[in-house]
């Protein structure tokens, strides 16, 4: 199994600045076929589902605000929340989907300092 | 964006086995594969095994001798069976989409989680 750690475990924030979630795998998620990184982020808040943030490691979905960004290949990848907004308290996973069984990090907790 | 919505047992004792569906709204139900995730505090979000339309599964190996996931397509709906359930496997389940390139994808729906918990 590929396993995923994040750090920190938890990170506190002022609004309007800069949240930085690190995400490392145990081996390359990066298909050289493609070029593409099989990394995904979610945000998840209270009592919800998870929320499809990012994928192919830095490719915005549709609706998610442009202060959301992800960086990183192989190993190594980092979700960047710009610009802090209340709003944005949540849970933050990395799922890889490289391989089976896909495996998540497990989880980075951002609060508002 | 598809909607999905779930339902099944959600108190369970040791060894009864857990029975979850998940139908799918909106959307190509054919042209996606579907997953089935977990979330406990001890294990944070599990993958628990998906399949595509035609029936063909992918388990997680730490589950496939209890699991089975199947597919009704005429009804856009996919189904989890875990035998033998354990006080390990109390959590929230939840069912979700994956928007693939090839075999492989991500969750980009999800249904709204069912609490099921194991105890005598």
């Amino acid at each position: 199994d590929i396993v995923m750690t994040q750090s920190p475990d938890s990170l506190a924030v002022s609004l309007g600045e800069r949240a930085t979630i690190s995400c490392k795998s145990s081996q390359s998620v990066f298909y050289p076929s493609n070029n593409n990184n099989y990394l995904a982020w979610y945000q998840q808040k209270p009592g919800q589902a998870p929320n499809l943030l990012i994928y192919w490691a830095s490719t915005r979905e549709s609706g998610v605000p442009d202060r959301f960004s992800g960086s990183g290949s192989g190993t190594d990848f980092t979700l960047t929340i710009s610009n802090l907004q209340a709003e944005d308290v949540a849970v933050y996973y990395c799922h890889q989907y490289y391989s089976v069984p896909r495996t998540f990090g497990q989880g980075t907790k951002l609060e508002i300092k | 964006q598809a909607q999905l919505q779930q339902w099944g047992a959600g108190l369970l004792k040791p060894s009864e086995t857990l029975a979850l569906t998940c139908a799918v709204y909106g959307g190509s139900f054919s042209a996606y594969y579907w997953s089935w995730i977990r979330q406990s505090p001890g294990k944070g979000l599990e993958y628990i095994g998906e399949i595509d339309p035609s029936g063909t599964t992918k388990y997680n190996p730490s589950l496939r001798s209890r699991l089975t996931i199947s597919v009704d397509a005429s009804r856009n709906q996919f189904s989890l069976n875990l035998i033998s359930v354990t006080a390990g496997d109390t959590g929230v389940y939840y069912c979700a989409r994956i928007y693939r390139v090839g075999a492989n994808g991500w969750l980009d729906s999800w249904g709204q989680g069912t609490l099921v918990t194991v105890s005598s």
